[in-house]
């Protein structure tokens, strides 16, 4: 069973940022937040992930709510190598439940 | 260069036929994965071992066989039980503590028919 709910696909202009939004209403306390993106027919690539706090790295920043039951990813100046499959994940100690992701379509 | 290694990128099967995919990790990793993709789906988890000698069901095992013989090595067999084999398949490894986003290999492409 998937842990998270995602859009299937969203549109972005070049240069602007995309914000991909995931809900894990069920998330424990433990269960981290990751997000990967897979180009196609290539293996996933890790993102970034987060627990509770707000994350950044050079790829993206995570934005975890509060409750835990939403996260954003961000992505701040999309490119047109930025368009993925992009997976919002809960992991459970050491197994991760992948959804269907949010296709991310980045326009010229 | 560490990494994952999943030979071959594509391969051909009968109907009727086991198949074993490769998958080699030289990253030191301790746990390893392997996952199903079918068209436009997401990953589906069919075996995991977080240590050698051991290994569980994930959630679509059925049909499916592996070992763990060596630390390095994570071989899944597609057996003929396996009513659908044809998928992208995708090895992962990570570490058991600390840091543990799984580092992904290439995928191989089966086609069974």
């Amino acid at each position: 069973d998937a842990k998270t709910t995602q859009p299937p696909s969203m549109d972005c202009a070049e240069g602007r940022a995309a914000n991909l939004p995931c809900n894990h209403s069920t998330i424990s306390g433990n269960e981290y937040v990751y997000w990967y993106r897979q180009i196609h027919s290539q293996g996933p690539q890790y993102i970034i992930h987060g627990l509770k706090n707000n994350e950044t790295n050079e790829m993206a920043s995570l934005i975890i709510t509060e409750d835990r039951k939403s996260s954003t990813l961000i992505l701040p100046h999309a490119t047109l190598r930025d368009t993925a499959v992009y997976y919002c994940i809960v992991r459970d100690f050491n197994k991760f439940y992948f959804g269907s992701g949010t296709k991310l379509n980045v326009k010229p | 260069d560490g990494g994952i290694t999943q030979s071959p990128k594509y391969l051909f099967r009968k109907e009727g036929q086991n198949v074993t995919l490769s998958c080699e990790q030289n990253l030191n990793h301790d746990a390893m994965y392997w996952y199903r993709q079918d068209p436009g789906q997401g990953l589906r988890l069919i075996y995991y071992s977080q240590i050698v000698n051991d290994f569980q069901k994930g959630d679509i095992a059925e049909g499916y066989s592996v070992s763990r013989e060596k630390k390095e090595s994570f071989p899944l067999t597609v057996t003929s039980a396996q009513k659908n084999p044809t998928a992208f398949y995708l090895c992962a490894s990570s570490n058991r503590q600390g840091r543990i986003e799984q580092y992904f290999g290439p995928g191989t492409r089966l086609t069974v028919t």
